[in-house]
């Protein structure tokens, strides 16, 4: 089945830093990339994904690249507000089979 | 959007007892749900397939006899915690994948607010 390594388990930034996020996968059937952010208590929220078909998408300050050859995609954030405070996580799934979680990185940007 | 409820949003039990958590999706339909458990400071664990009209599909390490799952509708998967005891504690978690083209997507989960158990 699949595996997904997510690093680093913890991340502190200065507000107004960039933070990242890499994770790696194992299965190369895995076509789609989603990434999560839950807040504490709270649900997991779909912020940005992206699929095996294209190497990078961004949405305002959020961009995930993707390198299938490496098998690895990262979650970039700039211009980080304290707002972005919150746990990430990393996903893959080849659509077929089920959604399989990186272990989650804590973000904490501190003002 | 697609919304899915949790029922009830926490719970409070003593050990022994059985506890039912229910997931619905509220404004489509899904013939497999999926049901998470996440341990505090810890990344969710599919814990079982929800399919209905059929048996269950749990993950390696989970009873299922302790887990039953129920997906009595198109709209409606039910978790029932079996004899319950302070280990079971953990946020429970149940996302739908809208069914399109014949099979679920399993690319969009929607997920529900989870269920907070505490067992005393």
């Amino acid at each position: 089945g699949e595996n997904v390594e997510q690093h680093p388990s913890t991340l502190s930034v200065q507000e107004g830093d960039s933070a990242v996020i890499k994770c790696t996968y194992s299965d190369s059937a895995s076509n789609y990339f989603p990434w999560y952010k839950q807040e504490l208590g709270k649900r997991p929220q779909l912020i940005i994904d992206i699929r095996s078909n294209v190497g990078e998408k961004k949405d305002q300050r959020i961009a995930v690249t993707l390198n299938k050859t490496a098998k690895h995609f990262s979650l970039h954030i700039t211009e980080t507000q304290p707002e972005d405070s919150a746990v990430y996580f990393c996903a893959a799934t080849s659509g077929y089979s089920t959604l399989t979680f990186g272990k989650g990185t804590m973000l904490l940007v501190s003002p | 959007g697609a919304v899915v409820s949790q029922h009830p949003s926490r719970v409070i039990c003593k050990s022994g007892t059985s506890v039912k958590i229910e997931c619905r999706s509220l404004d489509f339909q899904a013939t497999t749900m999926f049901w998470y458990r996440q341990f505090p400071k810890q990344s969710l664990m599919l814990m079982a397939t929800s399919n209905e009209g059929s048996k269950a599909t749990y993950e390696q390490g989970v009873e299922k006899d302790k887990f039953l799952i129920n997906h009595a509708s198109l709209t409606l998967s039910t978790l029932t915690v079996t004899s319950a005891h302070p280990e079971d504690s953990s946020f429970y978690i149940c996302s739908a994948p809208p069914t399109s083209g014949g099979g679920p997507n399993r690319e969009t989960q929607y997920f529900g607010p989870g269920t907070r158990l505490l067992v005393l």
